[in-house]
């Protein structure tokens, strides 16, 4: 099993629509959690953490679920420049991150 | 603010042969990693640096890896001998430690490494 598990998609979404999707983490002991954004052949670059309490930043909302080892984000009023691969992170211990396989998302006019 | 960067952006050499990657961190971020993703599958820890200092080296695959960060700054990566599996997108990363949060790690372009 997967330490960090996404949906690979893609998700289809029509502009201006809502989209959820969620990652499962398998260590119950991990400390703290992200969202990255990765653009085809570029670097992972950090879209925002993920607190226990939830969090949103603009049109983004991400919640973390600890009991059910899950953390999700939603996209709000999605953008052309939203497309791209969405990676869930997780910090187990230390500064070492363990990154799912991501979630591709295809914004569409 | 310079960001991380990476040389050489793509590499491509033969089985057998040595390849160095260089990383240069942010100005002043103590902490500096390494990460890689080979085809179809996930991005994967290699090793951490804290100036210096290897603190952890357990994502390293094998001894044909060696990495260095001599006077805490920039860090190489060399690979020798290069294997087929060992293609892929070497990522670097750097970061300062914050007092009670979880630092953010910032990641270089990457080097994609091709082996024939």
């Amino acid at each position: 099993r997967k330490e960090v598990e996404q949906d690979p998609g893609p998700f289809n979404v029509p502009e201006g629509a809502t989209v959820a999707f969620n990652c499962t983490y398998s260590n119950s002991a991990s400390q703290s959690f992200f969202w990255y954004r990765q653009d085809c052949r570029k670097e992972p670059k950090l879209l925002m953490s993920v607190y226990s309490s939830g969090n949103e930043d603009g049109r983004f909302t991400a919640q973390l679920n600890r009991a059910s080892q899950y953390i999700s984000l939603l996209i709000r009023d999605s953008k052309l420049s939203d497309s791209a691969t969405y990676l869930c992170v997780v910090n187990q211990s230390g500064n070492k991150l363990t990154f799912g396989g991501g979630t591709r998302v295809l914004v569409k006019p | 603010e310079a960001g991380v960067t990476q040389f050489p952006s793509h590499s491509v050499i033969e089985k057998g042969q040595t390849v160095t990657l260089r990383c240069d961190p942010i100005s002043g971020h103590d902490n500096l990693y390494w990460y890689r993703r080979v085809m179809g599958k996930e991005i994967k820890f290699l090793l951490h640096f804290v100036k210096e200092s290897k603190q952890d080296e357990s994502g390293m695959p094998n001894n044909r890896f060696l990495a260095e960060r001599t006077g805490g700054t920039y860090s190489t990566l060399k690979v020798q001998p290069a294997e087929l599996e060992d293609s892929g997108v070497y990522f670097c990363a750097s970061s300062q430690p914050q007092t009670g949060v979880q630092d953010t790690q910032y990641f270089g372009p990457g080097t994609r490494l091709t082996v024939l």
